[in-house]
């Protein structure tokens, strides 16, 4: 089955730093690949379509500028939380989508802002 | 895309069978139901998808009525490690061209011994 890889799984960082994750898609091509945030006990909230090869798509009340996303080949999309605060600190999920496999998810990453 | 309304949460115990409905009043024509499960801190896992009367794989049953208006996701026999987040959505199914998922509130299923 399809196999989407995310890193890192856990990540601490200073207040005003830059910190980026990575989702790898193991065994198939994603043209597509989404990006989810998950605040505790809450639900995921999609942030972003990435779509390889072109910019992409945020949610309204993302801002573009602050999560950069790079998706520069058909099985790697990279999240970047520019000038992250503590208010950042949360649960990154992506997810690859695949015409055969249909969606499959990373096992997140979780971000602490200190 | 169509809401889904399920609820918030569920208790049941080892050996049980569960049963949680998910509704779709909104359902298009061509939407499938899906239903994902998710542990802390990881991703959402593909449990089941169908479209109408039942699907049946090695972990779930899934009962989808003729209006199609609502779905459940049958668990049997569960066990203390089937405690998670149960998600349903609806939409075009996962091998056509990808579209965005979005993730109502799921159901929070906790199972005691």
């Amino acid at each position: 089955g399809a196999v989407v890889s995310q890193h890192p799984s856990r990540v601490i960082c200073k207040s005003g730093t830059s910190v980026k994750i990575e989702c790898r898609s193991l065994d198939f091509q994603a043209t597509t690949m989404f990006w989810y945030r998950q605040f505790p006990k809450q639900s995921l909230m999609l942030m972003a379509t990435s779509n390889e090869g072109s910019k992409a798509t945020y949610e309204q009340g993302v801002e573009k500028d602050k999560f950069l996303i790079n998706h520069a080949s058909l099985t790697l999309s990279t999240l970047t939380v520019t000038s992250a605060h503590p208010e950042d600190s949360s649960f990154y999920i992506c997810s690859a989508h695949d015409s055969s496999y249909g969606y499959t998810f990373g096992s997140g990453t979780r971000l602490t802002v200190v | 895309l169509a809401k889904t309304t399920q609820p918030i949460s569920m208790d049941s115990y080892e050996g049980q069978e569960v049963n949680i409905t998910c509704s779709h009043n909104n359902i298009a024509t061509n939407d499938y139901i899906t239903w994902y499960q998710q542990f802390p801190s990881q991703g959402p896992r593909f449990i089941i998808q169908g479209y109408k009367t039942k699907v049946t794989n090695e972990v779930a049953s899934l009962f989808i009525p003729a209006d199609r208006k609502s779905s459940t996701l049958s668990l049997p026999r569960v066990s203390l490690s089937d405690t998670a987040v149960y998600y349903c959505l609806v939409g075009p199914p996962g091998y056509s061209s990808a579209s965005k998922i979005i993730f109502g509130s799921g159901t929070r299923l906790s199972i005691r011994p």
